[in-house]
């Protein structure tokens, strides 16, 4: 079974530029995770999506981040303009559980942002 | 709102040393991963615990769920440089559906 897929790995970039993140969750998978970590802390939930739908985004810097999961299977994550501490690994995972408890969640490799 | 706290933040140890480390909630646990991290990668899942007083073993890593269900142990019994990481514990918060991570452990090993 394929895991979970991001892209690029490595993205460097200058302050008040504009990148996007891409994931391709595990086949099947209707729940998808966006995680901000940055240096030195756990991953921060971004935004959640069931399906193709959006579960909680609490967490989501509205006013310069978006993200999308069109037809509820690949997602992608911008951040438009970029700042400074915007530099982290950016995460995706996905489950197979709609909200449920003990949902085990599989991780893909990540995406480093490093922003001048 | 619920916090995750670990402890210790890092830790070096030589091979074959025992070792934990130990994540506290705020409040009562629903569901408590453990999961392993490499530097730059994605997270590993190691282990999931429910119940109160759940212990869970996966070749030398056991971890442990309290009674109280506010506090989790992860244990490795004769560490190997294969170990070293970051140990991170997640739960999904109570009253929500929000997961939350702790801060992470890191582990070295020294062979």
């Amino acid at each position: 079974e394929a895991g979970v897929a991001q892209s690029p790995r490595y993205k460097i970039i200058e302050k008040r530029q504009s990148v996007a993140f891409w994931c391709n969750p595990i086949s099947g998978h209707a729940t998808l995770y966006w995680y901000q970590q940055i240096l030195g802390q756990g991953p921060k939930l971004l935004i959640q999506f069931q399906n193709n739908g959006v579960v909680d985004d609490s967490q989501l810097p509205k006013d310069r981040f978006s993200a999308e999961r069109l037809k509820g299977v690949d997602s992608t994550l911008k951040i438009q303009p970029a700042k400074l501490e915007d530099s982290a690994v950016y995460l995706c995972a996905s489950s197979s559980l709609p909200q449920d408890r003990g949902n085990e969640q599989f991780f893909g490799p990540g995406t480093r942002l490093t922003v001048l | 709102s619920q916090e995750l706290e670990q402890s210790p933040q890092s830790l070096i140890v030589q091979e074959g040393k025992n070792l934990t480390i130990n994540c506290t909630s705020s409040k009562t646990l629903y569901g408590l991963y453990w999961y392993k991290q490499k530097y730059g990668e994605g997270l590993i899942f190691l282990m999931m615990l429910q119940k109160g007083g759940e212990e869970k073993s996966h070749e030398k890593i056991t971890a442990k769920l309290d009674e109280k269900k506010q506090q989790s142990s992860l244990h490795i019994t004769a560490s190997q440089p294969s170990h070293a990481g970051i140990y991170l514990c997640g739960a999904d918060a109570s009253g929500t559906y929000k997961y939350i991570f702790g801060t992470g452990t890191r582990l070295k090993v020294l062979a």
